[in-house]
């Protein structure tokens, strides 16, 4: 599994509430990715990141904000939890070389906002 | 990154080859095919990419089309274990600066399924 370990694995929180989801990476990959994923639309990518302190949106960011101030970690927040935002998170790494991006997925957190 | 079309469903009998197509007409020179699989709950995983030249693996073997317009995965023996969701991507790779060149975007998938 490439060394990267999301946590918690399940939670359950009330609406409205905040919400950080962590995921941890031993590989010294530079690039970290943050998707949901839900029954009939597959894997979307919400927010990725290409260093430290360097991030930027994907398809379904809105009500979401991430964070990465060192190499090893990247924050996924969830501000104000709704139930829309139950779904499967999965965090990615990957490191850039020339011929070699192939991305490394963690096991995933169940998120269930009541 | 160039959009991706592969069939919703397929099924393939244990032990015969599984070959799932992707069309990719928009690729540009640049953009690698990629292949994905996830099983069951898991993360996804990777299995091989190319870039228009067939590409084998310990997993599986890749066709690009002459034209690069279409790919095609295959699995040699499909075993139980292979049912999954294959996903086709296709992106940039390589050493660039800036970010966006390394987003990394699937769609639905194919559902493979491997009967006995």
């Amino acid at each position: 599994d490439a060394g990267i370990t999301q946590s918690p694995r399940h939670k359950v929180t009330e609406t409205g509430t905040p919400v950080t989801l962590r995921c941890h990476q031993t590989e010294n990959h530079r690039y970290m990715y943050w998707y949901r994923q839900d029954p009939g639309h597959g894997l979307r990518l919400i927010h990725y990141s290409y260093g430290v302190k360097d991030t930027d949106k994907g398809e379904v960011s809105d009500g979401y904000s991430v964070s990465r101030s060192k190499t090893e970690d990247f924050l996924l927040t969830l501000e104000s939890a709704t139930s829309s935002q139950t779904s499967v998170y999965f965090c990615a790494t990957g490191r850039p070389a020339d011929l070699d991006t192939e991305a490394f997925f963690g096991q995933g957190t169940r998120l269930t906002v009541v | 990154d160039a959009k991706t079309t592969q069939p919703t469903s397929m099924d393939c009998a244990e032990g015969r080859a599984a070959n799932l197509p992707c069309n990719h007409s928009t690729i540009s020179g640049n953009e690698y095919v990629y292949w994905y699989r996830q099983i069951h709950s898991q993360g996804p995983q990777y299995i091989i990419h190319g870039l228009k030249n067939n590409e084998t693996n310990e997993m599986a073997s890749l066709i690009i089309t002459e034209d690069r317009k279409s790919s095609t995965l295959i699995l040699p023996h499909a075993t139980l274990r292979d049912t999954a969701v294959y996903y086709c991507i296709v992106r940039v790779a390589g050493k660039r600066s800036g970010g966006s060149n390394y987003k990394l975007t699937f769609g639905k998938g194919t559902l493979l399924t491997v009967n006995p």
